[in-house]
């Protein structure tokens, strides 16, 4: 069984510019969480995404965002960006049962680097 | 709100030594309690999680009692080895509203285990 794919591994952008990433969860997963790892904040909860609407959020402006497909892939997307953006962004696949013991998986990240 | 706080390092340690992480956290309610592993390269794995009080938590001869009165989860484990080495983060997930909010991690802790 495939584990959670993230594309592309790496980035580098400059700054004011938009990207986006994404990620295949794993075969009949509906959730998918995202999250950002930054040495200074470590890692905090950007949002989550079932059954193509978001679910919850975190404390991110709104130059984050995200969408999920009817297959359960997911994209997230940073618009205007900040030297700060530089992070490795991971995302999380679950079958979504709003349970607080799912077990996520999660996938090997994108790493952003904005210059 | 929720928040976790856990000794940051690195910690370096001789193979076979004991370790012991210390992890607090403060949240309201009854959380769920989880370590998490993240090798060179990879994503984050769970290693180990304990959902009520008193819980034990356990994998791969890593241990973690839920202490609810000291607000603490300290992963410990007997005999390291080298392949050990690598960043571990506490995280707590709580309810929120019916379904479940994002994990809240603490900042990681490197641990290098020498020869």
């Amino acid at each position: 069984k495939a584990g959670v794919t993230q594309t592309p591994r790496y980035l580098i952008k400059t700054r004011g510019q938009q990207v986006t990433l994404s990620c295949s969860p794993i075969s009949g997963h509906r959730s998918v969480s995202w999250y950002q790892q930054t040495p200074g904040q470590g890692l905090q909860f950007l949002f989550e995404y079932f059954s193509e609407t978001q679910r919850n959020k975190g404390n991110f402006p709104g130059r984050f965002s995200g969408r999920q497909f009817s297959n359960s892939r997911s994209e997230m997307n940073v618009s205007t960006l900040e030297l700060g953006d530089s992070a490795l962004y991971l995302c999380a696949s679950s079958l979504g049962d709003r349970d607080i013991n799912e077990k996520l998986f999660f996938g090997s990240g994108t790493q952003l680097s904005v210059l | 709100g929720n928040s976790v706080t856990q000794m940051e390092g690195p910690v370096t340690l001789s193979e076979e030594a004991f370790l012991t992480i210390n992890c607090t956290y403060t949240a309201t309610g009854y959380p769920s309690l989880f370590w998490y592993v993240q090798y060179p390269g990879e994503g984050l794995q769970l290693l180990l999680k304990a959902t009520k009080a008193d819980d034990k938590g356990s994998n791969k001869g890593f241990e973690a009692t839920y202490r609810k009165e000291t607000t603490s989860f300290h992963l410990e484990k007997g005999s390291v080895q080298v392949s050990d080495s690598a960043v571990y983060f506490c995280a707590l997930r709580n309810k929120l509203g019916g379904g479940a909010d994002g994990l809240t991690f603490g900042k990681g802790t490197h641990l290098i285990i020498q020869p």
